[in-house]
């Protein structure tokens, strides 16, 4: 069956605009997680949903970042006046229960910011 | 904080030889994974160890835990070229929030002919 998908696969933006990524987990996953990668931090974890519920946002880097789920399916993590730090692949993925033993990775969007 | 530290961070090896990479982790846990990422690709996952002692094999690569050292390894037997990847290993802090992944940096493995 179709894995996790995430669109665009690659982006890039100019310092200060505002970039929307996009994850289409799993059919039937309740479970969303988005992480980011980048050659400084490696993985590092940002959010996670829970149906269409995020409890913990602790691990998004500042307040231009933000996350939504609607439908307990698509998911939209937007970055508002984007930095260079920003720059990182952004990964997401889905697990059937939140407490499931297996996470999905989609193939990650590639943001760069000039 | 939950820690995660892999070793070693690079890793060259020849065709046909045995390494071990070694995944230590700062507080208890009840979960470990093991994943490969190639270049330019997402994560693929190997390996999920359960409980102090499992031990699962796939092909040549062999995933051990210890909870009570806080020690995982993975294990590759008469490497070849194509295991050549980053390797990650990754723990769910068993505390409330257990359903976040916390990454150790990466081994990249090149296995030379």
């Amino acid at each position: 069956g179709a894995g996790v998908s995430q669109s665009p696969s690659n982006k890039v933006t100019e310092k200060g605009k505002d970039v929307e990524l996009r994850c289409d987990p799993i059919s039937g996953h309740t479970a969303l997680y988005w992480y980011r990668q980048s050659l400084g931090q490696g993985l590092e974890f940002l959010i996670y949903f829970q149906g269409n519920s995020a409890p913990d946002k602790s691990g998004l880097p500042s307040d231009r970042f933000s996350a939504e789920r609607t439908g307990g399916s698509v998911s939209t993590l937007t970055i508002q006046r984007t930095q260079q730090e920003d720059s990182a692949v952004y990964l997401c993925a889905s697990s059937l229960l939140l407490d499931s033993y297996e996470q999905y990775f989609g193939p990650g969007t590639r943001l760069t910011v000039t | 904080e939950l820690k995660v530290e892999q070793n070693p961070l690079f890793l060259s090896m020849q065709e046909g030889k045995n390494y071990t990479i070694y995944c230590n982790y700062s507080t208890t846990s009840d979960r470990l994974y093991w994943y490969r990422q190639d270049p330019g690709k997402s994560l693929e996952s190997l390996f999920v160890l359960l409980s102090n002692g499992a031990v699962k094999q796939e092909g040549r690569l062999m995933a051990s835990l210890d909870t009570k050292a806080r020690l995982s390894t993975l294990h590759i037997t008469a490497a070849v070229h194509d295991l050549s990847a980053t390797y990650f290993c990754a723990v769910v802090n068993s505390g409330g929030s257990n359903y976040k992944l916390t990454f150790g940096k990466g081994t990249l493995l090149t296995v030379n002919p």
